[in-house]
């Protein structure tokens, strides 16, 4: 079975471009999850999808990124314009539904470098 | 809020010895998992802990659930060159993940 599939693997932009990241989820996992990752931390929420709504987009920094999850399968995550501490990976993960005893696997992310 | 510490930061052993590692929370928990992670990868769920004073074994790894839910250790014995990533502690506050900063193991063959 395929996993979580991120595209692309890495990308280096100027500040002020915009960026996009798509991920592709387990198939039947209804639940997506945007994370971000910092070097030397853990991985960080930003987004969590149920099928095409997003239910908890409060630590979205909504000022420059944006997520959408159309027919609740595939997810882009943008950021414009970029800066430079948005530098990063960035990682996406499915489950089938949101419950502390369902297992979240992590596509590999995207590492982002903002010159 | 929550205060969470996981140590070691980092651990450089030689092949073969066995490793601990642990998390502590100023909050109690009812789930602690443990994540590794390795380099240009996702993490990765090793074992969930589900109940205080639960012991979980996945092949040379063992984590327990702390009886007071406060804390859980992680240990890997006869470590070998594939043990090397960064192992999280995670769990779950307010229906999110969240996780600790991550322990660096090191295998020296």
């Amino acid at each position: 079975e395929a996993g979580v599939v991120q595209s692309p693997r890495y990308k280096i932009i100027e500040k002020k471009q915009p960026v996009a990241f798509w991920c592709n989820p387990i198939s039947g996992h209804n639940t997506l999850y945007w994370y971000l990752q910092n070097l030397g931390q853990g991985p960080e929420l930003l987004i969590r999808y149920e099928n095409e709504e997003a239910v908890d987009d409060s630590q979205l920094p909504k000022d420059r990124f944006s997520a959408e999850r159309l027919k609740g399968v595939d997810s882009t995550l943008k950021i414009q314009p970029a800066e430079l501490g948005d530098s990063a990976v960035y990682l996406c993960a499915s489950s089938l539904r949101l419950t502390d005893q369902e297992t979240q696997y992590f596509g590999p992310g995207t590492r982002l470098l903002v010159l | 809020g929550q205060q969470l510490n996981q140590s070691p930061q980092s651990m450089f052993i030689q092949e073969g010895e066995d490793v601990s590692m642990n998390c502590t929370s100023s909050s109690i928990f009812n789930t602690w998992l443990w994540y590794k992670q390795e380099p240009g990868e996702g993490p990765v769920l090793l074992i969930a802990l589900y109940k205080a004073g639960e012991l979980t074994s996945n092949g040379r790894l063992t984590a327990q659930f702390g009886i007071t839910r406060k804390d859980s250790f992680l240990n890997i014995s006869a470590s070998i060159p594939s043990d090397v990533g960064i192992y999280f502690c995670g769990w779950y506050g307010n229906n999110r993940l969240a996780f600790g900063k991550g322990n660096q193991v090191v295998v020296i063959p």
